[in-house]
């Protein structure tokens, strides 16, 4: 069983729609879950993180953790073709990253 | 200031053959990690250094090595190339390594650079 679950889609959205990802994860012990972008031929770039449970939001973009049922959730309102990336789920445990696949978002004008 | 550069940015093997992929982390990060990304996937994490040390290591195979030299640039060496080594390889480095004992902050935080794309034919 993978560490980290992600639906890769793609998705496809209007410019303005809110996206919604989701990611489930195995491992209870984890504690830090993070949002990556990675546009296309680039590095991931970190978005936002949150520790334990709970909301937090930044700008557009609203990060969701329910430790309750292994479930990750990222939110992007009002999109716009800029936002058009793979979004990459992620847990962090000691050394090292645990990645979900990635879901493919276009956000189209 | 540089963010992470890696090169090659592109190169094309043959199996069997050797490669060696080059990062250099940003000014003052003591961390480089490691990450293998297939084409559709998520990245999967391969070797951590930090301060020359090797922290962790993830589930590839032998022919996979790496190290840090002391001004925290990283080489990571693939032997014996197979087709199934073809991806994007991410060089990530960081201040300091991961732990929860950093104040729930992310002073571990890790900043990829663009990668070395590597086709093995």
């Amino acid at each position: 069983q993978k560490e980290v679950e992600q639906d890769p889609g793609p998705l496809s959205v209007p410019e303005g729609a809110i996206v919604s990802l989701n990611c489930t994860y195995s491992n209870s012990a984890f504690q830090y879950f993070m949002w990556y972008r990675q546009y296309s031929r680039k590095g991931p770039e970190l978005l936002m993180y949150t520790y334990s449970s709970g909301n937090k939001e930044d700008g557009r973009f609203t990060a969701q953790v329910d430790k309750s049922s292994k479930y990750i959730s990222l939110f992007i309102r009002d999109s716009q073709p800029s936002d058009s990336a793979t979004y990459l789920c992620a847990t962090a445990n000691d050394y090292k990253l645990s990645f979900g696949a990635g879901t493919t978002v276009t956000v189209r004008a | 200031d540089a963010g992470v550069t890696q090169s090659p940015t592109h190169l094309i093997k043959t199996r069997g053959q050797q490669v060696t992929l080059r990062c250099s982390p940003i000014s003052g990060h003591k961390s480089v990690s490691w990450y293998q990304q297939v084409l559709g996937q998520g990245p999967q994490f391969i070797f951590q250094y930090y301060e020359k040390e090797e922290r962790g290591r993830g589930n590839f195979p032998d022919r996979f090595s790496a190290r840090q030299f002391p001004n925290y640039s990283s080489e990571l060496n693939v032997n014996a190339l197979l087709l199934g080594d073809s991806a994007l390889y991410l060089c990530a480095s960081s201040f300091s390594v991961w732990t929860d004992s950093i104040s729930r902050t992310l002073s571990g935080e890790l900043f990829f650079g663009e990668g070395s794309r590597l086709t093995v034919l």
